[in-house]
């Protein structure tokens, strides 16, 4: 049963940098079966997925055309877990963000969800 | 605006079947699998379809899906009141190399 428990703080200021972190339990961020993935929900734009990190014989990317110039998400092997980071946050970046994993594009377990508000 | 196309809301009446579709092009539906997704309010999504009709273990057989071409649908009988949430399917679009989802349907069992 893979777990991902998400940190990271609930209130950006625009201009700013949005992080968070999701650390796996039950699987290895490393597995050549698996993508590690973000998402986020808001009302007006619903589920829309930004990026995933996997390991295919080497560490591979792939990022939203709608948030690929701002965007970083990096897998850290030593304490199972991913980051995600989105630069020059709006408060159109206002939305509840999950991690995620999948077999390819198909979400199994997810993150339990944090609220990030961008507010001065 | 979604890349996948969904009804914003339906509606049916406990016990009651009610479908769900969802409309792409060839470059995502047309030529990968469609998933669903449950989300129930203040929960993350749950996988309810992959693979477009599969069932994951403990989803119960009263949810269905199926695909023809560029769409898919999400079929759900015997509705409960614990059935209303909103459903959301998703599929990887080729060309943009990107997961795509549809905008969502909320389902209002009256």
């Amino acid at each position: 049963q893979v777990q991902l428990q998400q940190s990271g703080p609930g209130l950006v200021k625009p201009s700013q940098t949005l992080s968070l972190t999701c650390a796996i339990s039950g699987d290895s961020i490393s597995s050549n079966s698996a993508t590690w993935n973000w998402i986020r929900r808001s009302p007006s734009r619903g589920l829309e997925w930004l990026g995933r990190t996997y390991y295919r014989s080497k560490w591979r990317n792939d990022y939203a055309v709608s948030v690929k110039s701002r965007i970083t998400i990096n897998p850290d092997t030593s304490k199972n877990q991913f980051s995600l980071q989105l630069n020059s946050v709006t408060p159109e970046d206002t939305a509840v963000y999950y991690c995620a994993r999948a077999g390819d594009y198909d979400f199994w377990s997810w993150g339990q969800g944090t609220l990030v508000t961008v507010s001065s | 605006q979604s890349v996948l196309t969904q009804p914003p809301s339906v509606s049916a009446a406990p016990g009651q079947k009610v479908t769900i579709s969802c409309s792409g092009s060839r470059s995502n539906i047309g030529n990968n699998y469609v998933s669903w997704y449950q989300q129930l309010p203040g929960t993350a999504p749950k996988l309810l379809i992959y693979e477009n009709n599969k069932r994951p273990s403990g989803i119960p057989d009263r949810f269905s899906g199926s695909k023809s071409g560029t769409s898919a649908t999400l079929g759900i009988t015997g509705l409960q009141t614990g059935d209303e949430a909103d459903y959301y399917c998703g599929t990887w679009d080729s060309r943009l190399t990107a997961v795509v989802f549809g905008g969502g349907t909320k389902l209002t069992v009256l």
